[in-house]
């Protein structure tokens, strides 16, 4: 299993340009969740979805939009970049099965810088 | 809503001295606590976790926590620590049977040879 995959590593937007960050995961898992993470701030929930065609809002949901067409793939999609979304945005799943139920497993992260 | 409270934001240690990171949460009903760890440059990682049941939970690499619920706490304990655990340590805490996670702001840990 490759577990949670992120693409791409890295990524320089300019102020106004937009990017799809994408996330897949081969687990099975019905909840899958993107997080940004700054310095000192921990992580926060921008959106996370229940199930394909389910999403809802996090903490930080404003700049960001998701889509969950399938059970895979949970694609992260910013509009307008804004220096303010300069981060380290983070993936994760999780499943149903009783032995690592919330556990939640994390992909390797995409950092992002807009200049 | 739950939050979570990490008090250490940076922790310096030498090699073999004894490790206790806090954790506080604010959720009154039934938890599932986890810390997690993240090595510089890399992705969170379970450390471990609980469920229920014995509130001292053992993890990799030689952590435990205990639960207890009296404090909201589920402080991260190793008793001899390594250059290679200087790392990032959140604690998160989910809630009921909803799956979301909230996690606190980290604390780093930088171990010293």
């Amino acid at each position: 299993n490759a577990g949670v995959t992120q693409t791409p590593k890295f990524r320089i937007l300019k102020i106004g340009q937009s990017m799809t960050l994408q996330c897949a995961q081969d687990m099975n898992h019905n909840y899958m969740y993107w997080y940004r993470q700054d310095p000192g701030m921990g992580l926060k929930l921008i959106y996370y979805s229940v199930g394909a065609g389910i999403t809802d809002k996090g903490e930080v949901p404003n700049g960001y939009n998701v889509s969950r067409s399938t059970t895979e793939d949970f694609p992260l999609r910013l509009e307008l970049a804004a220096p303010s979304q300069t981060s380290v945005y983070f993936c994760a799943s999780s499943g149903t099965d009783k032995s690592s139920y919330n556990e939640q497993f994390f992909g390797p992260g995409t950092r992002l810088t807009v200049l | 809503a739950q939050s979570v409270s990490q008090h250490n934001h940076h922790v310096i240690l030498s090699e073999a001295a004894s490790l206790e990171l806090g954790c506080n949460y604010s959720y009154g009903g039934t938890v599932n606590l986890f810390w997690y760890v993240q090595y510089p440059g890399q992705h969170l990682q379970l450390l471990l976790k609980y469920f229920s049941g014995d509130p001292l939970v053992k993890g990799i690499k030689g952590f435990e926590a205990e639960f207890i619920k009296s404090k909201f706490s589920f402080n991260l304990r190793k008793p001899s620590v390594q250059w290679s655990d200087t790392a990032e340590y959140f604690c998160a805490v989910s809630s009921g049977g909803y799956q979301k996670v909230t996690f606190g702001t980290g604390t780093k840990l930088q171990v010293i040879p």
